[in-house]
Protein backbone atom coordinates (compact mmCIF):
# COMPACT_ATOMS: atom_id res chain seq x y z
CA UNK A 1 0.00 0.00 0.00
CA UNK A 2 0.95 3.54 -0.61
CA UNK A 3 0.78 6.40 1.66
CA UNK A 4 1.89 9.97 2.61
CA UNK A 5 1.22 11.36 6.16
CA UNK A 6 1.62 14.88 6.76
CA UNK A 7 0.88 14.71 10.39
CA UNK A 8 0.75 18.30 10.91
CA UNK A 9 -2.89 19.70 10.35
CA UNK A 10 -2.13 23.13 10.82
CA UNK A 11 0.86 25.05 12.11
CA UNK A 12 0.15 29.03 12.82
CA UNK A 13 4.03 31.30 13.01
CA UNK A 14 4.85 34.93 13.51
CA UNK A 15 6.59 36.20 10.40
CA UNK A 16 9.93 35.50 10.31
CA UNK A 17 10.26 32.65 12.03
CA UNK A 18 11.27 29.59 10.46
CA UNK A 19 9.08 26.56 9.83
CA UNK A 20 9.52 23.04 8.91
CA UNK A 21 6.46 21.07 7.36
CA UNK A 22 6.97 16.74 7.95
CA UNK A 23 5.96 13.92 5.44
CA UNK A 24 6.37 10.77 5.94
CA UNK A 25 5.83 8.20 2.86
CA UNK A 26 4.97 4.52 2.67
CA UNK A 27 6.00 2.41 -0.16
CA UNK A 28 6.97 -1.03 -1.62
CA UNK A 29 8.24 0.35 -4.68
CA UNK A 30 12.27 1.46 -5.31
CA UNK A 31 11.75 3.88 -7.81
CA UNK A 32 9.50 6.72 -7.29
CA UNK A 33 9.31 10.81 -6.78
CA UNK A 34 8.31 13.16 -4.12
CA UNK A 35 6.77 16.52 -4.94
CA UNK A 36 5.45 19.25 -2.63
CA UNK A 37 2.87 21.24 -3.77
CA UNK A 38 1.49 25.03 -2.51
CA UNK A 39 -2.08 25.48 -2.57
CA UNK A 40 -2.38 29.53 -1.64
CA UNK A 41 -6.05 30.58 -0.98
CA UNK A 42 -6.76 30.80 -4.80
CA UNK A 43 -6.63 27.10 -5.17
CA UNK A 44 -4.36 26.59 -7.49
CA UNK A 45 -1.67 23.96 -6.52
CA UNK A 46 1.76 25.33 -7.58
CA UNK A 47 4.49 23.02 -8.02
CA UNK A 48 7.34 24.10 -5.53
CA UNK A 49 10.04 20.44 -6.15
CA UNK A 50 10.21 16.97 -7.36
CA UNK A 51 12.94 14.49 -6.26
CA UNK A 52 13.48 10.79 -7.44
CA UNK A 53 14.23 8.11 -4.99
CA UNK A 54 17.59 7.95 -6.56
CA UNK A 55 18.50 11.68 -5.40
CA UNK A 56 19.17 12.13 -1.81
CA UNK A 57 20.79 15.39 -2.22
CA UNK A 58 18.94 18.56 -0.04
CA UNK A 59 18.11 20.99 -2.08
CA UNK A 60 17.79 24.94 -1.08
CA UNK A 61 15.72 27.01 -3.13
CA UNK A 62 15.68 30.92 -1.76
CA UNK A 63 13.96 30.65 1.99
CA UNK A 64 12.98 27.04 1.22
CA UNK A 65 15.13 23.57 1.62
CA UNK A 66 14.15 20.14 1.35
CA UNK A 67 15.44 17.43 3.37
CA UNK A 68 15.00 13.58 1.88
CA UNK A 69 16.25 11.04 4.33
CA UNK A 70 15.41 7.31 2.55
CA UNK A 71 16.36 5.37 5.76
CA UNK A 72 13.39 7.90 7.52
CA UNK A 73 11.25 8.01 4.82
CA UNK A 74 10.51 11.34 5.33
CA UNK A 75 11.18 14.83 3.07
CA UNK A 76 11.00 17.39 4.93
CA UNK A 77 9.86 21.16 4.09
CA UNK A 78 11.32 24.01 5.92
CA UNK A 79 10.97 27.86 5.17
CA UNK A 80 13.26 29.65 6.64
CA UNK A 81 12.27 33.48 7.43
CA UNK A 82 8.53 33.03 7.07
CA UNK A 83 6.41 35.75 5.21
CA UNK A 84 2.71 35.73 5.36
CA UNK A 85 2.72 35.39 1.80
CA UNK A 86 3.54 31.84 2.59
CA UNK A 87 0.33 31.42 4.43
CA UNK A 88 -1.33 28.58 1.85
CA UNK A 89 -1.92 24.69 2.26
CA UNK A 90 1.49 22.41 1.22
CA UNK A 91 0.55 19.07 0.02
CA UNK A 92 3.56 16.60 0.28
CA UNK A 93 2.47 13.49 -2.90
CA UNK A 94 4.17 10.59 -3.94
CA UNK A 95 4.36 9.28 -7.35
CA UNK A 96 4.94 5.25 -8.34
CA UNK A 97 4.80 3.13 -11.68
CA UNK A 98 3.70 4.35 -14.96
CA UNK A 99 1.03 3.45 -17.50
CA UNK A 100 -1.67 1.69 -15.96
CA UNK A 101 0.09 1.17 -12.71
CA UNK A 102 0.52 5.30 -12.46
CA UNK A 103 -0.36 6.12 -8.76
CA UNK A 104 0.04 9.24 -6.97
CA UNK A 105 -0.69 9.76 -3.92
CA UNK A 106 -1.61 13.13 -1.99
CA UNK A 107 -1.01 13.66 1.85
CA UNK A 108 -3.73 15.18 3.40
CA UNK A 109 -2.09 18.67 3.74
CA UNK A 110 -0.95 21.23 6.11
CA UNK A 111 -2.06 24.56 6.62
CA UNK A 112 0.51 26.96 7.25
CA UNK A 113 -0.66 30.46 8.59
CA UNK A 114 2.21 33.39 9.03
CA UNK A 115 0.81 36.07 10.67
CA UNK A 116 2.16 39.27 10.56
CA UNK B 1 -3.72 31.78 -22.32
CA UNK B 2 -1.30 30.28 -20.56
CA UNK B 3 -0.39 27.55 -18.45
CA UNK B 4 -3.33 25.30 -17.72
CA UNK B 5 -6.99 26.42 -17.97
CA UNK B 6 -10.73 25.70 -16.66
CA UNK B 7 -13.97 26.32 -17.28
CA UNK B 8 -16.41 27.08 -15.81
CA UNK B 9 -14.78 28.23 -12.38
CA UNK B 10 -17.60 27.91 -10.45
CA UNK B 11 -20.84 25.18 -11.44
CA UNK B 12 -24.50 24.94 -9.38
CA UNK B 13 -26.19 21.95 -10.57
CA UNK B 14 -29.30 19.21 -9.96
CA UNK B 15 -29.01 15.73 -9.46
CA UNK B 16 -30.54 15.42 -12.13
CA UNK B 17 -28.78 17.68 -14.73
CA UNK B 18 -26.04 16.68 -17.08
CA UNK B 19 -22.77 19.34 -17.24
CA UNK B 20 -19.05 19.17 -18.70
CA UNK B 21 -15.98 20.32 -17.28
CA UNK B 22 -13.50 21.77 -19.89
CA UNK B 23 -9.96 21.74 -19.13
CA UNK B 24 -7.35 22.81 -21.65
CA UNK B 25 -3.17 23.16 -21.38
CA UNK B 26 -1.16 25.48 -23.19
CA UNK B 27 2.17 23.93 -21.78
CA UNK B 28 2.39 21.29 -24.49
CA UNK B 29 2.04 18.08 -22.17
CA UNK B 30 1.11 14.24 -23.57
CA UNK B 31 -0.19 13.60 -20.47
CA UNK B 32 -3.65 15.42 -18.25
CA UNK B 33 -5.03 14.78 -15.12
CA UNK B 34 -8.33 15.29 -13.07
CA UNK B 35 -8.66 15.50 -9.18
CA UNK B 36 -11.10 15.81 -6.70
CA UNK B 37 -10.57 18.21 -3.82
CA UNK B 38 -13.06 17.89 -1.53
CA UNK B 39 -12.95 19.33 2.27
CA UNK B 40 -10.93 17.64 4.89
CA UNK B 41 -10.22 15.13 2.24
CA UNK B 42 -6.58 14.02 0.54
CA UNK B 43 -6.33 15.50 -3.21
CA UNK B 44 -7.99 12.02 -5.16
CA UNK B 45 -6.96 11.42 -8.55
CA UNK B 46 -9.53 10.47 -10.20
CA UNK B 47 -8.49 10.10 -14.15
CA UNK B 48 -5.01 9.91 -15.87
CA UNK B 49 -4.42 10.04 -19.83
CA UNK B 50 -0.92 9.49 -20.44
CA UNK B 51 0.78 9.51 -23.45
CA UNK B 52 -2.34 8.18 -25.29
CA UNK B 53 -3.40 5.54 -22.60
CA UNK B 54 -6.34 5.80 -20.06
CA UNK B 55 -4.97 4.99 -16.46
CA UNK B 56 -8.53 5.24 -14.79
CA UNK B 57 -9.07 5.04 -10.40
CA UNK B 58 -11.54 2.03 -10.10
CA UNK B 59 -13.34 4.32 -7.44
CA UNK B 60 -14.14 6.51 -9.10
CA UNK B 61 -18.27 5.94 -9.79
CA UNK B 62 -19.51 5.67 -13.02
CA UNK B 63 -21.76 9.11 -12.99
CA UNK B 64 -18.21 10.75 -14.05
CA UNK B 65 -17.32 10.15 -17.29
CA UNK B 66 -13.31 12.04 -18.84
CA UNK B 67 -12.90 12.26 -22.37
CA UNK B 68 -9.64 13.44 -23.77
CA UNK B 69 -9.69 14.07 -27.40
CA UNK B 70 -6.35 15.31 -27.99
CA UNK B 71 -3.22 15.96 -25.60
CA UNK B 72 -4.55 19.56 -24.88
CA UNK B 73 -7.91 18.93 -23.82
CA UNK B 74 -9.81 17.29 -21.14
CA UNK B 75 -13.37 16.93 -20.06
CA UNK B 76 -15.38 15.65 -17.29
CA UNK B 77 -19.09 14.75 -18.25
CA UNK B 78 -20.86 14.60 -15.14
CA UNK B 79 -24.47 13.18 -14.98
CA UNK B 80 -26.93 12.61 -12.10
CA UNK B 81 -24.29 13.80 -9.56
CA UNK B 82 -25.09 13.46 -5.60
CA UNK B 83 -24.71 16.22 -3.36
CA UNK B 84 -21.62 14.62 -2.17
CA UNK B 85 -19.82 15.11 -5.45
CA UNK B 86 -19.78 18.38 -4.64
CA UNK B 87 -15.77 19.54 -4.68
CA UNK B 88 -13.32 21.78 -6.61
CA UNK B 89 -12.12 19.35 -9.37
CA UNK B 90 -8.74 19.97 -10.58
CA UNK B 91 -6.96 19.33 -14.01
CA UNK B 92 -3.37 18.91 -14.49
CA UNK B 93 -1.16 18.22 -17.12
CA UNK B 94 3.19 16.95 -17.44
CA UNK B 95 5.08 15.72 -19.96
CA UNK B 96 5.86 12.52 -19.44
CA UNK B 97 9.03 10.42 -20.67
CA UNK B 98 6.86 7.00 -21.27
CA UNK B 99 10.40 5.69 -19.85
CA UNK B 100 9.37 5.82 -16.53
CA UNK B 101 10.61 9.27 -15.93
CA UNK B 102 7.80 11.59 -14.62
CA UNK B 103 7.74 15.19 -13.91
CA UNK B 104 5.41 17.44 -12.12
CA UNK B 105 2.21 17.94 -13.07
CA UNK B 106 1.01 22.09 -13.69
CA UNK B 107 -2.56 22.35 -12.17
CA UNK B 108 -5.56 24.97 -13.14
CA UNK B 109 -7.70 26.91 -11.21
CA UNK B 110 -10.25 24.28 -11.13
CA UNK B 111 -13.71 24.39 -11.08
CA UNK B 112 -15.61 24.80 -7.81
CA UNK B 113 -18.73 22.42 -8.48
CA UNK B 114 -22.05 22.29 -6.29
CA UNK B 115 -24.39 19.86 -6.42
CA UNK B 116 -27.74 20.87 -5.02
Amino acid sequence: AQKVTQAQTEISVVEKEDVTLDCVYETRDTTYYLFWYKQPPSGELVFLIRRNSFDEQNEISGRYSWNFQKSTSSFNFTITASQVVDSAVYFCALLTGGGSNYKLTFGKGTLLTVNP
Amino acid sequence: ETGVTQTPRHLVMGMTNKKSLKCEQHLGHNAMYWYKQSAKKPLELMFVYSLEERVENNSVPSRFSPECPNSSHLFLHLHTLQPEDSALYLCASSQESGTGVHFEQFFGPGTRLTVL
